[in-house]
């Protein structure tokens, strides 16, 4: 069963908009969530995490916000930059899971000069 | 040591050959995984070590697959009669955790495994 979804599997966003990633989990169990951006043939590169404790981490362009009761993260990314064309990943973990990563599927991202 | 490194980056076998992987953790990172990954799906996670102790098996692990950390430094994972279906991404990460914080869950870039 998938715990961690992510819907819309791409997005085309305008250089220098706003880029809106959503993520929905189903484990209540998780405690830690985390962004991750994949480019073809690589590895994923982490972005930025967040705490259950917290409800938003900032960083940069990129930031997280997390509604515990709705089960629900999303990441922000603006100014978007050509750059940032690739896929994203969203992850959760719980410390009583090993901290194994639950990934969802991916988005894509488009960025158009 | 700035990072992840996997080796091989690209395996083309034959059905049936037996292959195997290497991960180097990052040197601090007590914590290693092994995860995979096919065509329009998420990582999937394989495999946990803490230090030289394999703490927990994924069910996707199938008996063909085995995976060691000898003195928690590097590890392998090893699969065993290749089958087409085995043909993925094979992603190793490391982290650390301290006093309940998780820190740098960082990923490698992977082996590319093409069973022909």
């Amino acid at each position: 069963d998938q715990q961690v979804k992510q819907n819309s599997p791409s997005l085309s966003v305008q250089e220098g908009r706003i880029s809106i990633l959503n993520c929905d989990y189903t484990n209540s169990m998780f405690d830690y969530f985390l962004w991750y951006k994949k480019y073809p043939a690589e590895g994923p590169t982490f972005l930025i995490s967040i705490s259950s404790i917290k409800d938003k981490n900032e960083d940069g362009r990129f930031t997280v916000f997390l509604n515990k009761s709705a089960k629900h993260l999303s990441l922000h990314i603006v100014p978007s930059q050509p750059g940032d064309s690739a896929v994203y990943f969203c992850a959760a973990s719980s410390v009583y899971g090993n901290n194994r990563l639950a990934f969802g599927k991916g988005n894509q991202v488009v960025v158009i000069p | 040591d700035t990072g992840v490194s996997q080796n091989p980056r690209h395996k083309i076998t034959k059905r049936g050959q037996n292959v195997t992987f290497r991960c180097d953790p990052i040197s601090e990172h007590n914590r290693l995984y092994w995860y995979r990954q096919t065509l329009g799906q998420g990582p999937e996670f394989l495999t946990y070590f803490q230090n030289e102790a394999q703490l927990e098996k994924s069910r996707l692990l199938s008996d063909r697959f085995s995976a060691e950390r000898p003195k928690g430094s590097f590890s392998t994972l090893e699969i065993q009669r290749t089958e087409q279906g085995d043909s993925a991404m094979y992603l190793c990460a490391s982290s650390q955790r301290d006093r309940g914080q998780l820190y740098g869950y960082t990923f490698g870039s992977g082996t590319r495994l093409t069973v022909v």
